[in-house]
């Protein structure tokens, strides 16, 4: 039962650079998200998707765009990689009510030299 | 603009005492609040959570307790156990799929 899964689980990029996160879920769940986790800051929402075709802004957008491939899959794409974007990104998804309960991937550590 | 606060960064609790991690938020438009714990190294996993229309909720030695006028909610793990250590975070939201977490509070328990 694989759950939320993402790739790469480690990355490292120059400055610049660009690179694609991949998520994918087989749960059948409607909405997908992403987060990155910085020390001090905890988990602040990039971009999510409450359905397949929708994509929506989070907390922090600048630097990112996001794909909804279908509805097993939510990429997270970074055009110029900056050391800001320094972290570890969790992509995430739930079963599409506006309540409930969001399952965890378990992480993308990404390192921007 | 920190929607949702968590005010201490780490606790710490003998083994089989309680644990409460707090937390407080500023919208008042979030009527759904969940706890996560974490792990080093892992995702983030579901705790217990609590609808706006209660203002408790128990799930074995995990209680969230919720105050809406003072936009509090509060988390009691009775009794701690060492296993228990880890980062925890609240998160709210409001019926907009958005999920707004807090900071984390990293608890340990001493054995």
């Amino acid at each position: 039962n694989a759950g939320v899964t993402q790739t790469p689980k480690f990355q490292v990029l120059k400055t610049g650079q660009s690179m694609t996160l991949q998520c994918a879920q087989d749960m059948n769940h409607n909405s997908m998200y992403w987060y990155r986790q910085d020390p001090g800051m905890g988990l602040r929402l990039i971009y999510y998707s409450a359905s397949e075709g929708t994509t929506d802004k989070g907390e922090v957008p600048n630097g990112y765009n996001v794909s909804r491939l279908n509805k097993r899959e939510f990429s997270l794409r970074l055009e110029s990689a900056a050391p800001s974007q320094t972290s570890v990104y969790f992509c995430a998804s739930s079963g599409g009510q506006a309540t409930g309960e969001l399952f965890f991937g378990e992480g993308s550590r990404l390192t921007v030299l | 603009d920190q929607q949702v606060k968590q005010n201490s960064p780490s606790l710490s609790v003998q083994e089989g005492r309680i644990s409460i991690l707090n937390c407080d938020y500023t919208n008042s438009m979030f009527d759904y609040f969940l706890w996560y714990k974490k792990y080093p190294a892992e995702g983030p996993t579901f705790l217990i959570s609590i609808s706006s229309i209660k203002d408790k909720n128990e799930d074995g030695r995990f209680t969230v307790f919720l105050n809406k006028s003072a936009k509090h909610l509060s988390l009691h793990i009775v009794p701690s156990q060492p296993g228990d250590s880890a980062v925890y975070f609240c998160a709210a939201t409001g019926g907009t799929y958005k999920y707004i977490f807090g900071t984390g509070t990293r608890l340990k328990v001493l054995a």
